[in-house]
């Protein structure tokens, strides 16, 4: 989920297993949301991204949950697989001023 | 197709000192952003460049400022540098300005000593 300061909310996985990152927008207007992975040394990297005119979207191994009401996203990521190990974050977008916000991330860490 | 490529990769500035960092985008992409990362604040947008003009910008003193080439290849410069300053500064392209398609360098990892 989000967080402040120093410290990445941290999530740690047996391989295998699935995984679920939530994430917490900021603006109700916003209309567009993507996911990033973001690999140690690495730029980030687009996953998936939804519509606000969606709750669902599914892609390989990865769906993504929009929950507008509360305004709450979340990743899943089936049969983790250590190459998933990264920092995972949100990005929200409104459209109507192109304003790009990212979330702090959550480190996934993916034990053999 | 090559990716978005940042030089240098790797700085180590003193305070006061100036630096700047450079940005090719990916071939055909006339948008260029860049963006401050730090543990601390997370991913934070500086401005953007399209066509040679900045068009947005965000909340960062002016002692941040870029430009943009006709080739798109951009530059961002840093003037009188603060132990805060210390950051991964990123690089995104896009075709045009709409940012939700951009892709990331791989970053020039700054530290002022």
């Amino acid at each position: 989920g989000e967080s402040v300061g120093l410290h990445l909310p941290t999530l740690s996985v047996q391989e295998g297993d699935n995984s679920i990152i939530n994430c917490a927008y900021s603006n109700s207007a916003s209309d567009y949301f993507i996911w990033y992975k973001q690999e140690s040394g690495k730029g980030p990297q687009f996953i998936i991204d939804i519509r606000s005119n969606m709750d669902k979207r599914q892609g390989q191994r990865v769906t993504v949950l929009l929950n507008k009401t509360v305004k709450h996203l979340s990743l899943q990521i089936a049969a983790t697989q250590p190459g998933d190990s990264a920092v995972y974050f949100c990005a929200e977008n409104h459209r109507n001023n192109n304003d790009m916000r990212f979330g702090a991330g959550t480190r996934l860490t993916v034990k053999p | 197709k090559a990716g978005v490529t940042q030089t240098p990769r790797y700085l180590i500035k003193t305070r006061g000192q100036q630096v700047t960092l450079s940005c090719s985008p990916i071939s055909g992409h006339r948008s260029v952003s860049w963006y401050q990362q730090t543990p601390g604040q997370g991913l934070q947008f500086l401005f953007e460049y399209f066509s040679e003009t900045q068009r947005n910008k965000g909340n960062f003193p002016g002692r941040f400022s870029g430009r943009q080439f006709s080739n798109s290849r951009s530059e961002m410069n840093v003037s009188t540098l603060e132990l805060g300053d210390s950051a991964l500064y990123l690089c995104a392209s896009s075709l045009t300005t709409t940012r939700r398609e951009q892709y990331f360098g791989p970053g020039t990892r700054l530290t002022v000593t």
